[in-house]
């Protein structure tokens, strides 16, 4: 069985670029979630979905980023128009809908020069 | 007021001692805590999960959790250089999905 996986690993981007990140959770969760971190901080919640359903999105996340998960199964995050402050790690995670335990993915690493 | 919070750190112990790593929450229904390790430069890796007042013990390390104090805590017994990390503490939120972090604990071992 293979752990959340997450791609690419890295990406460096020109500001105003668009960029897209693909993540595959668990093949049995159904809940899959986006974080976003930065240096000395704790992973901050952006949306998560439970099967292709978005149920929650967080007020920081701003219309420049959307994700999808069409099928129920991999997710996708995109942030338009990219901006120096959106240099962050990316994770996606994932977890059953009965247990909250959530597992994390290697994370992307985006910085925009 | 952050709803869950933890002291940054630098904490620094010895080889072999007892590392306490602290953590308070705001949510008082809340069921469900989780302490990640966290490798410079790496994702968070689950290493504990704790649901009920009292400790739970898992190898070196044990949870502490009292939910009339809002307090969970993380004892790493026999302290090993390979245990040097940031940890964090997690909540869910309302009793919901998503996770609440606190902006973790960094933790150096010194041989």
């Amino acid at each position: 069985d293979t752990g959340v996986s997450q791609d690419p690993r890295h990406k460096i981007t020109k500001r105003g670029q668009n960029v897209t990140f693909r993540c595959d959770p668990i093949s049995e969760h159904n809940r899959l979630y986006w974080y976003r971190q930065t240096l000395g901080q704790g992973p901050e919640f952006l949306t998560y979905f439970q099967n292709e359903a978005q149920l929650e999105k967080s007020r920081l996340l701003s219309d420049r980023f959307s994700a999808e998960r069409p099928k129920g199964s991999f997710s996708t995050l995109e942030i338009q128009r990219t901006e120096q402050g959106d240099s962050a790690m990316y994770l996606c995670a994932s977890s059953t809908e009965l247990n909250t335990e959530a597992f994390f993915g290697q994370g992307t690493r985006l910085t925009v020069v | 007021q952050k709803e869950v919070e933890q002291n940054s750190g630098p904490l620094s112990v010895p080889e072999g001692a007892i590392a306490s790593l602290n953590c308070t929450y705001s949510d008082r229904v809340s069921q469900s805590f989780f302490w990640y390790r966290q490798y410079s430069g790496k994702s968070p890796e689950l290493i504990m999960s704790i649901y009920s007042n009292g400790d739970k013990e898992d190898g070196r390390f044990t949870a502490q959790l009292n939910k009339a104090s809002q307090y969970v805590s993380l004892l790493i017994r026999d302290s090993q250089p390979s245990d040097s990390a940031t940890y964090l503490c997690a909540v869910p939120y309302n009793q919901g999905g998503k996770l609440i972090f606190g902006q973790g604990t960094e933790l150096s071992v010194k041989p």
